[in-house]
């Protein structure tokens, strides 16, 4: 059974500032990795994906893998606070493990 | 901007009764996908499905469920004898063929009264 662990929250982080989230995964042959945003109520919208090691970058999210380790993580540099939100990290495609997410709370 | 579309918004629906659940998915993408997410809980995957067969399925996903793509632009999900514990937020995604990225729908909530 693949699991995937958040860390947990809420996290709270002031406007301006870089909030980091993370998460690992059991599965050493899981090949993507992505990071979904769900506002309360709403559906999943996903803000990135990840296939290889190292850092991908898009506009203010970073996303870094590290296969050996087992982990991704997600930075959101300047936090705003339409970015609060609770942020969910799948592994694999076909048949996506999504964990329990961590909810980020951006205080102005 | 393509999107995933999904009919009804709601459902209220009896203990025991057959519902079905319609998505849309984006039109140039050949994966689709049914998750549940109970509330307060972590999305499930149930399903995905690709060139008209199911290519994965969890082990939620029992002889109660079925999908199927009736023409060339929907996908549904028909829940056999609905129970209770089946009230939840269920979620139509489709992914292409480049990237395995999944863009969701805005569910359909399904009450099992």
């Amino acid at each position: 059974q693949k699991e995937v662990e958040q860390n947990s929250g809420p996290l709270s982080v002031p406007e301006g500032a870089i909030a980091s989230l993370n998460c690992t995964y059991s599965d050493r042959g899981s090949q993507s990795f992505f990071w979904y945003r769900q506002y309360s109520g709403k559906s999943p919208e996903l803000i990135m994906s990840i296939y290889s090691n190292g850092d991908k970058e898009d506009g203010r999210f970073t996303a870094q893998l590290n296969k050996a380790s087992q982990y991704v993580s997600l930075l959101i540099r300047d936090s705003q606070p339409s970015d609060s939100a609770t942020y969910l990290c799948a592994v694999d495609a076909g048949k996506s493990t999504f964990g329990d997410g961590t909810t980020l709370t951006v205080k102005p | 901007e393509p999107e995933v579309t999904q009919t009804p918004s709601h459902q209220v629906t009896q203990m025991g009764q057959e519902v079905i659940l319609r998505c849309v998915p984006i039109s140039n993408h050949l994966y689709f996908y049914w998750y549940r997410q109970i509330l307060g809980q972590k999305v499930e995957f149930l399903v995905s499905f690709y060139n008209n067969e199911i290519s994965e399925k969890s082990e939620i996903f029992d002889d109660q469920f079925s999908v199927e793509r009736p023409d060339g632009s929907n996908f549904t999900l028909k829940i056999r004898s609905t129970k209770l514990e089946d009230s939840a937020m269920y979620f139509c995604a489709s992914s292409g063929t480049t990237t395995y990225e999944q863009y969701f729908g805005p569910g359909t909530r399904l009450t099992v009264t």
